[in-house]
């Protein structure tokens, strides 16, 4: 398999659940990033690993907890969201600056 | 306040029409990169430019790069609706000062 993947592609969740976003890539990248994408708003990055090593998280809230066991594997754990937590999640990864590779996302909605 | 101002927001043209996207910044980027995204898909990238100046083609797609390396510009020659997405500008300096803009969704009607 090539290129960059995530799991799962759709997920509905209360505001009382925890769940992971899991992405994986395959080509040899050293940074990984996660992006929340909502309708009319640009892409926002929420967390960049490079090196395994989490570089900017952007203030995002706590209820955002992202993993990077090792460079081809990141997570993104969730727990007590809102419903404005509702979006497209991106994960990418590059090897130099700026030419990111994107998976498809996982629609997240919270209940 | 957005770092990268992409225009027009919306454009909706007929099969076979020309059109132009633009990407503007007050800031000088190191790079700038130009992604399509699909509707329920990730950005995919199409172009890097680097060099104030630059054009780059990539089929019908013209890219080019501002001399001050502050904006681009993206021109379809004969628009098919295949060219139907959102269109998105990026630039950045490092790993974690990345910036998208806000995008161009663009629709070719058959």
């Amino acid at each position: 398999e090539t290129g960059v993947t995530q799991t799962p592609r759709h997920l509905v969740m209360g505001m009382t659940n925890k769940k992971s976003l899991k992405c994986e890539q395959h080509l040899g990248h050293n940074a990984m990033y996660w992006y929340k994408q909502s309708a009319k708003k640009p892409l926002e990055l929420m967390f960049v690993y490079s090196l395994e090593e989490r570089v900017e998280n952007n203030s995002v809230p706590s209820r955002f907890s992202p993993e990077c066991p090792n460079s081809s594997h990141l997570f993104l754990h969730l727990h007590t969201l809102q419903p404005e937590d509702s979006a497209l999640y991106l994960c990418a990864s590059s090897l130099a600056v700026g030419e990111q590779f994107f998976g498809p996302g996982t629609r997240l909605t919270v209940l | 306040t957005q770092l990268l101002e992409q225009s027009p927001q919306f454009l909706s043209i007929q099969e076979g029409e020309n059109l132009t996207v633009y990407c503007n910044s007050s800031s000088v980027f190191s790079s700038l990169q130009w992604y399509r995204q699909e509707p329920g898909e990730g950005p995919v990238l199409l172009v890097t430019v680097v060099t104030g100046g630059e054009v780059k083609k990539l089929k019908r797609l013209t890219f080019q790069f501002g001399d001050a390396r502050k904006d681009s510009s993206l021109h379809i020659t004969a628009a098919q609706p295949g060219d139907t997405g959102l269109y998105l500008c990026a630039g950045g300096y490092n790993f974690n000062k990345f910036y998208f803009g806000s995008g161009t969704k663009l629709n070719v009607k058959p």
